[in-house]
């Protein structure tokens, strides 16, 4: 079974540039998460979707980050302008909702990220 | 709101030596823990989850874990250390609603040194 996936790996801006990272999930996963990790910390919550639809986005700097999931598979999360405190690694995940036996599943299956630097 | 805090941001052992990563989570429900490592560059990797079942969770590559209630811990062990465990290791809660898929709340993570 393939992992998520996400593009690019890596990304150089200047602050005030515009940015966009890309997020495939495991098929079939309903739940898609984005997080940011910045150094030296653990990956906070930006924004979670149920199919196309958001189910959290509380922590979400509106004024810049916007994040979209057209057809409730691949997601998009922009970041415009961007500021030196974006310098970070984002990561996708994903959830299928339901596990073994049909049991919920709240297990995350994490992309191996994108590492935003701006300068 | 829930909240994890992992004691120690660096651990240092020996090859062979008893790994003890330590967790403590505050919760106003039941919940489910879990604990991720992540190698340089990686993403992070699922090493195990408790999920209100047996209270000693065995997980991947030797680590276990025991979910202790009245302590509010879920420390992380693994009884002999090996070169390739060294790693950023993250404890995380996520509320135990039935069916919910909702976020995680991780700690500061900590940093796995092991020395040959």
């Amino acid at each position: 079974e393939a992992g998520v996936a996400q593009s690019p790996r890596y990304k150089i801006i200047e602050k005030r540039q515009s940015v966009a990272f890309w997020c495939n999930p495991i098929s079939g996963h309903a739940t898609l998460y984005w997080y940011q990790q910045i150094l030296g910390q653990g990956p906070k919550l930006l924004i979670q979707f149920q199919n196309n639809g958001v189910v959290d986005d509380s922590q979400l700097p509106k004024d810049r980050f916007s994040a979209e999931r057209l057809k409730g598979v691949d997601s998009t999360l922009k970041i415009q302008p961007a500021k030196l405190e974006d310098s970070a690694v984002y990561l996708c995940a994903s959830s299928p909702g339901t596990g073994e036996l049909g049991r919920p599943s709240n297990t995350q299956y994490f992309g191996p990220g994108t590492r935003l630097t701006v300068l | 709101a829930q909240s994890v805090t992992q004691l120690g941001s660096h651990v240092s052992v020996s090859e062979g030596a008893l790994v003890l990563l330590r967790c403590n989570y505050s919760s106003s429900v039941p919940p489910y823990l879990f604990w991720y490592v992540q190698y340089p560059n990686q993403g992070l990797q699922l090493l195990l989850k408790y999920t209100s079942a047996a209270t000693l969770v065995k997980g991947i590559n030797g680590f276990e874990a025991e979910f202790k209630k009245s302590e509010t811990s879920f420390h992380l062990t693994k009884p002999s250390a090996h070169m390739s465990d060294a790693a950023e290791y993250f404890c995380a809660v996520s509320d135990g609603k039935s069916g919910n898929t909702g976020k995680l709340i991780f700690g500061q993570g900590t940093t796995l040194q092991v020395k040959p």
